[in-house]
C-alpha cells in the first residue's frame, strides 16, 4: 500500500534553515506529481509546492516563494523541501502527499512531520 | 488570489444530513476536491473532481458543483464522520478552504 513517511521536523530560530524529506513506498513514485502542504497548529491546510514528475516544473505558493525549494530524487522515491529563512509564521505540521497529475487531488498523504521556529 | 469560503461549523444529529458549502467565484469551472481530518491524523481525500467518491469512501458521501458554490453533502450522518471538511481546487496554484468542522449532536 501506498505509504508516505515525512522526517526532519524540529525546532529552529527565525532566519533558520531545515530540510524535509519524504520517503515514498508503494507507488511508482515516478509516475506522481508529488506536494507538500502545511498545517499551522490550530488552523488550516495550506498548500505550499508541489513538483511534477520529472522535476522539470516547479510551483509554489507566495509566502514561501523565494525561501522554500521544493525538489525530488525518483532513484531513491523521495521528495524533499529546502527551507532557508524561516519565519515564524512557517511553523505548522508538514504533510507530503501524492497528485493525480494537473487538477488532479492529493490522493495520499503522510502523517506529517511538525516544524516549529521560535527565537 | 483565488478564494475558497466554507462555513465555520455545521451541527447536524445523528442519521441525518449533512451540508458543507464551498463558495469561490465561478467555482462551478474548476474540478473540486473534499477531505476530511479527523483529529491528530493527515487529511483523507473524500470526494475527488466534483462527485467522485475514492476507494473505501461510503456511498453516504457525495458532492455537488455548480456557478459560485460547491457541496459535500453526507446522508445518514454517523458519529464518526465528526471532523474537519475542506474544500480545494487548482487555480493556478492549490487552494484550501478554511475548512468546516463538522459536529455530530
Amino acid at each position: 500500500q501506498v505509504q508516505l513517511v515525512e522526517s526532519g521536523g524540529g525546532f529552529v530560530k527565525p532566519g533558520g534553515s531545515l530540510r524535509l524529506s519524504c520517503a515514498a513506498s508503494g507507488f511508482m513514485f515516478s509516475d506522481h506529481y508529488m506536494s507538500w502542504i502545511r498545517q499551522a497548529p490550530g488552523k488550516g491546510l495550506e498548500w505550499v509546492s508541489s513538483i511534477i514528475t520529472s522535476g522539470d516544473t516547479i510551483y509554489y505558493a507566495d509566502s514561501v516563494k523565494g525561501r522554500f525549494t521544493i525538489s525530488r530524487d525518483n532513484a531513491m522515491n523521495s521528495l524533499y523541501l529546502q527551507m532557508n529563512s524561516l519565519r515564524t509564521e512557517d511553523t505548522a505540521v508538514y504533510y507530503c502527499a501524492t497528485e493525480g497529475g494537473s487538477s488532479s487531488p492529493f490522493d495520499n498523504w503522510g502523517q506529517g512531520t511538525l516544524v516549529t521556529v521560535s527565537s | 488570489s483565488y478564494v475558497l469560503t466554507q462555513p465555520p461549523s455545521v451541527s447536524v444529529a445523528p442519521a441525518s444530513t449533512a451540508t458543507i458549502s464551498c463558495g469561490g467565484d465561478n467555482i462551478g469551472s474548476n474540478s473540486v476536491h473534499w477531505y476530511q481530518q479527523k483529529p491528530g491524523q493527515a487529511p483523507v481525500l473524500v470526494i475527488s473532481f466534483d462527485n467522485d467518491r475514492p476507494s473505501g469512501i461510503p456511498e453516504r458521501f457525495s458532492g455537488f458543483n455548480s456557478g459560485n458554490t460547491a457541496t459535500l453533502t453526507i446522508t445518514r450522518v454517523e458519529a464518526g464522520d465528526e471532523a474537519d471538511y475542506y474544500c480545494q481546487v487548482w487555480n493556478t496554484r492549490g487552494v484550501f478552504g478554511g475548512g468546516t468542522k463538522l459536529t455530530v449532536l
